[in-house]
């Protein structure tokens, strides 16, 4: 399966650029990395997926090495509403997707 | 456009009933992904569908679980014979195919369905 390893927390101050790193020695192939943000009481919402190299878009940008074992989002300025739970999730395995236990952003004043 | 919309959003029940929990997909996609959330907890995924097939059911927790879709459109999450531990947010998620030529394809998850046993 694909399993990822991301850090349980992190914290940070508002203004500041919060990078999160995910983990997937297996990746495959064809795998895409994908990272969702969730809100309490709120299903996860899409915000940025890649291949290789890099990614950018209008929230967030894409880091990922050519060995493709790890990747990096990287969020610029966070603000008091960045916090939430940042899960990156790789491929499907045997008909099944894992999401790891995600990345719980707190971002300070 | 409208999104993936869950219903009910809240439920709560007594121990040994069945519920139902309802997913509307968002139009023209074809997958859709059911997972379960305990308080405080990552998603676990319980099964998905690529029109109204679903692969492999063996992620659904138990017998009492199951899983429909008819239509290629809404999908029906059923739980029987409901236990304690059943208590939690159920999510639905639909893209428009499982996998395309970009690989893995983005899911739009609906807000849950929170599950409470009495």
């Amino acid at each position: 399966l694909a399993k990822t390893t991301q850090p349980i927390s992190m914290d940070s101050y508002e203004g500041q650029e919060v990078n999160i790193t995910c983990s997937h020695n297996n990746i495959a192939t064809n795998d895409y990395i994908t990272w969702y943000q969730q809100f309490p009481s709120q299903g996860p919402r899409f915000i940025i997926q890649g291949y290789k190299t890099k990614v950018t878009n209008e929230v967030a940008s894409l880091f990922i090495p050519a060995d493709r074992k790890s990747s990096t989002l990287s969020l610029p300025r966070v603000s008091l509403s960045d916090t939430a739970v940042y899960y990156c999730l790789v491929g499907i395995r045997d008909d099944k997707i894992i999401f790891g236990k995600g990345t719980r952003l707190h971002i300070l004043p | 456009g409208a999104g993936v919309s869950q219903s009910p959003s809240n439920k709560v029940t007594e121990k040994g009933k069945d519920v139902e929990l309802r997913c509307d997909p968002i139009s023209g996609h074809t997958a859709l992904y059911w997972y379960r959330q305990s308080l405080g907890q990552g998603l676990e995924f319980l099964i998905y569908f690529q029109g109204n097939s679903a692969p492999d059911k063996s992620g659904l927790p138990s017998d009492r679980f199951s899983a429909e879709r008819t239509g290629g459109s809404v999908s029906t999450l059923t739980i029987q014979r409901t236990q304690q531990e059943d208590s939690a947010v159920y999510l639905c998620a639909s893209s428009l195919v499982v996998w395309g030529k970009e690989g893995n394809q983005p899911q739009h998850f609906g807000d849950g369905t929170r599950l409470s046993i009495l």
